[in-house]
């Protein structure tokens, strides 16, 4: 089944950078785009950018440019986000996709972004 | 960007009532659509792709349909599982967007 394990929560400061992991396993990493779509504390769901893993071709929502950065390691079959110069908006739950499809158990990783 | 423009954004609802939700693209997506389920504090998980193909293991009650720029999602017979927030997303063109959400809530 495919899963992916996301890293824990962070807590940064304003300014600050973070980066986030989710380790996939159930399939071929390097056959599919991985996704970050994140969701601030409730509101609804947005779009950050995605990744080809074989490739490591990029692209991004123009609202994040110069702040996103998005690898993987395919040794490991992990995709990485790091997003910059945190704002206190920037607090949402991350989450990694297999092109459309979520961690089927429902899993992200919560970015919260305080002094 | 591609505006996605669900409504009705709350719906209060009975168990084994007929739910229908809509979704409206600013340009057309041809069928680039997928349907979302979420509880709170999980992932959104898939129902619908491609505008009407159902998801590897979900019920037959939901179902998709629409092209170009208009859309909707049916539940036939709402489930007390079924209770969530759904969320339209559009795949055709980078940036990916969604729709803001719709809430089916017990009435």
């Amino acid at each position: 089944q495919v899963q992916f394990v996301h890293s824990g929560a962070e807590v940064q400061k304003p300014g600050a950078s973070v980066k986030v992991s989710c380790k996939a396993s159930g399939y071929t990493f390097t056959a599919y785009y991985i996704h970050w779509v994140r969701q601030a504390p409730g509101q609804g769901l947005q779009w950050l950018g995605r990744i080809n893993p074989k490739s490591g071709d990029t692209h991004h929502a123009q609202k994040f440019q110069g702040r996103v950065t998005m690898t993987t390691d395919t040794s490991t079959s992990t995709a990485y986000l790091e997003l910059s110069s945190l704002r206190s908006d920037d607090t949402a739950m991350y989450y990694c996709a297999r092109e459309l499809r979520f961690d089927p158990r429902g899993q992200g990783t919560l970015v919260t972004v305080s002094s | 960007d591609i505006q996605m423009t669900q409504s009705p954004s709350t719906l209060s609802a009975s168990v084994g009532d007929r739910v229908t939700i809509t979704c409206r693209a600013s340009q057309s997506i041809v069928t680039w659509l997928a349907w979302y389920q979420q509880k709170p504090g999980k992932a959104p998980q898939l129902l619908i792709y491609k505008a009407s193909s159902l998801e590897s293991e979900v019920p037959s009650r939901f179902s998709g349909s629409g092209s170009g720029t208009e859309f909707s999602l049916t539940i036939s017979s709402l489930q007390p599982d079924d209770f969530a927030t759904y969320y339209c997303q559009q795949y055709d063109a980078y940036p990916w967007t969604f729709g803001q959400g719709t809430k089916v809530e017990i009435k």
